[in-house]
């Protein structure tokens, strides 16, 4: 029964170019949330999506950041023109409808030089 | 605002050493306070779910506890594998729809 996957593990990119952080939830689940994680901070909420809708995009910067939940396929969220402070660990979690409890895949760290 | 403080931000025991973990928060709405425990370079891996004052919920070593202001992890006779940090987080019904509120977590050290 496999777990909430995120790909790549990790993710290096240079100023100014695109990240996509890739996100297959726990099977039978059909709600995803993101969440960035800064050194010595703790988990802050970006997104929460269903197939096909953003349901709340209240954690997420108003630029250069989006996400989507396709019908078919993982969640995506993408960073355009990313700079250093973007450098964090990503995580996604997913929940079966109906529940608040949310399981965490393992993330993706992102390192931008 | 809505805010959640876990104390203390680190603490180390020996094994054998029964202690608490707190986790004091605030906010409009409790729909569930959940704890999470985190090893290096992973994911949260979910603990416990509490909904209301006075639910508690136990897991091998580790006991749950809810108040109206607070949540307590109760750690019995702990053993090295034990050490990670644990994270409190609560989902609200003000602003952030189901997104979840974590504090910055308590880093349990366990010595032989």
């Amino acid at each position: 029964n496999a777990g909430v996957m995120q790909n790549p593990r990790h993710l290096v990119r240079r100023r100014g170019q695109e990240a996509r952080l890739r996100c297959s939830p726990m099977k039978g689940h059909s709600h995803v949330y993101w969440y960035r994680q800064l050194p010595e901070e703790g988990l802050k909420f970006m997104v929460y999506l269903q197939k096909e809708n953003i349901i709340d995009e209240s954690g997420m910067p108003k630029e250069r950041f989006s996400a989507e939940f396709p019908k078919e396929g993982p969640s995506i969220l993408r960073i355009q023109q990313v700079v250093r402070g973007d450098s964090a660990a990503y995580f996604c979690a997913s929940s079966p409808s109906g529940t608040h409890e949310q399981y965490f895949g393992p993330g993706t760290r992102l390192t931008v030089t | 605002e809505d805010q959640v403080t876990q104390s203390p931000e680190a603490l180390r025991l020996q094994e054998g050493e029964s202690s608490s973990l707190n986790c004091s928060y605030t906010v409009s709405g409790l729909r569930g306070l959940f704890w999470y425990r985190q090893d290096p370079g992973k994911g949260p891996e979910f603990l416990f779910t509490l909904y209301s004052a006075g639910e508690e919920k136990e897991k091998e070593r580790l006991k749950a506890t809810l108040t109206k202001k607070e949540s307590f992890l109760h750690i019995t006779a702990p053993k090295p594998e034990d050490s990670a940090t644990y994270l409190c987080a609560f989902s609200g019904s003000g602003g952030g729809a189901d997104g979840l509120t974590f504090g910055k977590g308590t880093h349990l050290i366990i010595q032989p």
